[in-house]
């Protein structure tokens, strides 16, 4: 399969507890974005890497969030300190953009759905 | 308000049936326009895609913007079962980077 891949799909995790979520793009994706999805919403951007660097955040990402994507391949996204409200879906999606070039079409992985209780 | 409204349904419509589904955007900087699918628990894919004013068709999908108006849509004809899933629109500034702002989504039923 060459599609987006994300680990876990689900991780149950107590209040408190730090969880950390793999993104594996499309290997010749420049491009790797997070988004959050609640129940009945739709996904809501995150942040977003250009190869390995972090180009954009939204207010959304507290300081509890952190992404990495490293060598510009796969890509992290940690949540220290879980709160009740941080259950969600993470996806992760991936690009091919050329410069000034883009199609709107992202590549969504089947998501990691996170419940803390 | 958000920038992207969308009535979240469900519509339940009969096997075969058109089903009509639209959004509504506030910020006239908006210049292009998707429709994604998405099953449950499953990540959204892209159906439709448009840049300019006026109708797409791909097969039994017709995709429809209005910048007027601020108004997009989409048309399923000749709906099947397999239909059954949320339609999310998607608007996207044409900026660097494709961050996509997306509707709440609309939960479709297509019964047999």
């Amino acid at each position: 399969d060459t599609g987006v891949s994300q680990d876990p799909r689900h991780k149950i995790t107590k209040r408190g507890q730090n969880v950390t979520f793999r993104c594996d793009p499309i290997s010749e994706h420049n491009r790797l974005y997070w988004y959050r999805q609640t129940l009945g919403q739709g996904p809501e951007f995150l942040t977003y890497f250009q190869n390995e660097a972090q180009l954009e955040k939204s207010r959304l990402l507290s300081d509890r969030f952190s992404a990495e994507r490293p060598k510009g391949s796969f890509s992290t996204l940690e949540i220290q300190r879980t709160e009740q409200g941080d259950s969600a879906m993470y996806l992760c999606a991936s690009s091919l953009d050329s410069e000034g070039g883009h199609t709107g079409e992202l590549f969504f992985g089947e998501g990691s759905r996170l419940t803390v209780l | 308000q958000k920038e992207v409204e969308q009535d979240p349904g469900p519509l339940s419509v009969p096997e075969g049936a058109i089903v009509s589904l639209n959004c509504t955007y506030s910020n006239s900087a908006f210049q292009y326009f998707m429709w994604y699918r998405q099953y449950s628990r499953k990540g959204p894919e892209l159906l439709m895609y448009t840049y300019s004013s006026g109708n797409k068709e791909d097969g039994r999908f017709t995709a429809q913007v209005d910048k007027s108006s601020k108004y997009i849509s989409l048309f399923i004809r000749d709906s099947q079962p397999s239909d059954s899933a949320t339609y999310l629109c998607a608007i996207n500034v044409g900026a660097a980077g494709n961050k996509l702002t997306f509707g709440g989504g609309t939960r479709v039923l297509v019964k047999p």
